[in-house]
């Protein structure tokens, strides 16, 4: 059973950076691919980017492109979400999750509360 | 990007009912459709994946239907822990992935 599990709530101050990490456990770690999606409050879900550990390639959404760096650590089975020069409307709760066949998130982290404030 | 649009926005309904919720895609995503239920505090569940595949675990009176551009979520018979948000998700295009804007599901 695969298992993902997040690091715990951040506050950080505007202009600064968060990194969030995804632990997981189960199945193959280096032949997943990890996706982050935020939900902002009030917001609904947004895709953000995601990464292919075995082949060390990540893509982003144009949005998050030059703010947002995903990374994976193999030897630890943890892939890495940090977004810099934060502002307050990057307050939300950060997912990672599985992607699988068809491009469909079967297993979702538990979710990271970000928020940015002054 | 291709633009999801989800149709109600929210909807009430009581338990027993049978509700059914729409997504449409802004271009043919032939059936690279996913279907999720969302709860405050809780990660997003898949519930339905190539837009009518029925994610294990998940209960039988979920079903999805529709290819191109057109999608339904049904649930047949609803049932107290169904009230939440659900959003479709097209992956045809993946890169990016989208969401729709989310169908909020209330007790009438």
């Amino acid at each position: 059973q695969v298992q993902l599990v997040q690091s715990g709530a951040e506050v950080k101050k505007p202009g600064s950076s968060v990194k969030v990490s995804c632990k997981a456990s189960g199945g193959t770690f280096s032949t997943y691919t990890i996706s982050w999606v935020r939900q902002a409050p009030g917001q609904g879900l947004e895709w953000m980017g995601r990464i292919i550990p075995i082949l060390r390639i990540a893509n982003y959404a144009q949005k998050f492109q030059g703010r947002v760096t995903i990374t994976a650590d193999k030897s630890t089975s943890t892939a890495y979400m940090e977004v810099s020069s934060l502002r307050s409307e990057d307050t939300a709760v950060y997912y990672c999750a599985r992607e699988s066949g068809y491009h469909k998130n079967d297993y979702w982290g538990q979710g990271t509360l970000v928020t940015v404030s002054s | 990007d291709i633009q999801m649009t989800q149709s109600p926005s929210s909807l009430s309904a009581s338990v027993g009912d049978r509700v059914t919720i729409s997504c449409r895609a802004s271009q043919s995503i032939s059936s690279y459709l996913n279907w999720y239920q969302h709860k405050p505090g809780k990660a997003p569940k898949l519930l339905i994946y190539a837009a009518s595949s029925l994610q294990s675990g998940v209960p039988s009176r979920f079903s999805g239907s529709g290819s191109g551009t057109d999608f339904t979520l049904t649930i047949s018979s609803l049932q107290p822990e169904d009230f939440a948000t659900y959003y479709c998700q097209q992956s045809y295009s993946s890169f990016p992935v989208t969401f729709g804007q989310g169908t909020r599901l209330e007790i009438k």
